[in-house]
């Protein structure tokens, strides 16, 4: 089955403590990138990544790492996270870099930094 | 930089009614406008989407019009069911980086509720 899967699906954490949320496309797409949902805000952009060893930043990268080492793997680190990081989390994925390809998103992750 | 307002922040109808939801975009140069369901517990998925060269598309109950002079569209769901209730979200697309990259930058999200 097609899919991005996303783990963990829910994460508490506490201020500073270094954490990375996986992702893993199946669907051999170029293209992958990170969202962060936030209540009245929608989804905004984190960090894409164009192909492997290619990411740059989106709206709201402050905080965030991300690498693209293989293809299918995207994972997403907060190497000190805070409150404001709080958030639902979503990566997704698209074949084509055009902005057009649909994106497939995963199930997202809900952390919590206390 | 592209921005998207998106209008009503929530919305409740009675199953079998119509609902609206429409966005408004900043960049004239935004040629494509997709529309995302995100079920409970679930990421958004496509739904449907029109180009700038178009100005309605239907599929089955959900339609899609543009306004490219008024920078605004809209999303519209008829004879609405319980299934329907979920986060809609509308997009815009921005061009990102070089050559034909693009980027959606999404709404804020509206919550259908459809009430049995």
């Amino acid at each position: 089955e097609a899919q991005v899967t996303q783990n963990p699906r829910y994460l508490i954490t506490v201020t500073g403590k270094k954490l990375t949320v996986t992702c893993s496309q199946n669907m051999n797409h170029e293209y992958m990138s990170w969202y962060r949902q936030d209540p009245g805000l929608g989804l905004r952009q984190i960090y894409y990544s164009m192909n492997v060893e290619v990411t740059d930043k989106g709206d709201v990268p402050e905080g965030y790492k991300v690498s693209r080492k293989e293809k299918r793997n995207f994972p997403l680190i907060l190497e000190s996270p805070s409150p404001n990081q709080t958030s639902l989390y979503f990566c997704a994925s698209s074949w084509g870099r055009d902005g057009i390809s649909p994106l497939h998103f995963g199930n997202g992750t809900r952390l919590t930094v206390t | 930089g592209e921005n998207v307002e998106q209008h009503p922040s929530t919305l409740s109808v009675q199953e079998g009614d119509s609902a609206v939801i429409k966005c408004t975009y900043s960049d004239s140069a935004s040629n494509y406008f997709p529309w995302y369901k995100q079920e409970l517990g679930k990421g958004p998925q496509l739904i449907i989407d029109i180009r700038s060269n178009v100005g309605e598309k239907k599929d089955q109950r959900i339609a899609v019009t543009l306004n490219k002079t008024a920078k605004h569209f809209s999303l519209h769901i008829t004879e609405t069911q319980p299934e329907d209730s979920a986060v809609y979200f509308c997009a815009a697309k921005l061009l990102q980086g070089s050559g034909n990259t693009g980027k959606l930058i999404f709404g804020q999200g509206t919550t259908l509720q459809v009430k049995p």
